[in-house]
């Protein structure tokens, strides 16, 4: 597809399990993003990828959540010994590449909707 | 205090009329700017970046504000299609991470 795509759309755990989120970009962008948005708020930023590196994860909340993006296109959220906290909305944005210049226009995918029970 | 302060609203207007946002942020060195929109359920979508210069799109009009650090958006003949959250987007000096306010709903009423 054209456009940013995230698996699953929803996904519903128990406290204390192991989850994984999954994003495609958009072909060709380069930098990949990972948010988080809870109900009435803006997205909060959690990490931003350049290629296969993490050039700043300085957004994820704690050492349970971690991010990879191993050969620099899809790239996995995962979170460990998930909290009732953690539900919320988990964007994901990918951009042509990064800088101030042209071109960094972030661009989102759907989502996926988590609820830790 | 928080990178970017939006007012929530809500606003609710009549079809045809000029609504106007507007959006502080508190880092004199952020160097992009941008208005998304956010339907209800649905992703963040890039409505216009913002230039120092000002810029229009249609009905839509960005403004940026240096010296005060403001950002506003002003939507002209309001169509009921526009009734979504407007979230103002700002960047540090990198480009890299966005800060989004906490977006303003705006319900444009028949």
């Amino acid at each position: 597809g054209a456009g940013v795509s995230q698996t699953p759309s929803n996904k519903v755990t128990e406290k204390g399990k192991y989850v994984e989120l999954r994003c495609d970009p958009i072909s060709g962008h380069t930098a990949l993003y990972w948010y988080r948005q809870s109900l009435g708020q803006g997205p909060e930023f959690l990490i931003y990828f350049q290629g296969t590196g993490a050039a700043d994860d300085s957004g994820l909340p704690n050492d349970r959540f971690f991010a990879v993006r191993p050969e620099g296109s899809v790239s996995t959220l995962k979170i460990q010994r998930t909290e009732r906290g953690d539900s919320a909305v988990y964007l994901c944005a990918s951009s042509l590449h990064s800088g101030t210049s042209g071109g960094n226009e972030q661009f989102f995918g759907p989502g996926t909707r988590l609820t830790v029970l | 205090r928080k990178e970017v302060e939006q007012d929530p609203g809500p606003f609710n207007v009549p079809e045809g009329a000029t609504v106007a946002f507007n959006c502080t942020y508190s880092n004199s060195a952020s160097q992009s700017f941008f208005w998304y929109r956010q339907d209800c359920r649905k992703e963040p979508k890039l409505l216009m970046s913002v230039y120092s210069s000002g810029n229009e799109d249609g009905r839509f009009t960005a403004q940026l504000n240096r010296a005060s650090q403001y950002i506003s958006l002003l939507i002209r003949d309001s169509k009921l299609s526009d009734s979504a959250t407007y979230l103002c987007v700002v960047t540090r000096w990198t480009g890299n991470q966005f800060y989004f306010g906490t977006g303003t709903s705006l319900t444009v009423i028949p």
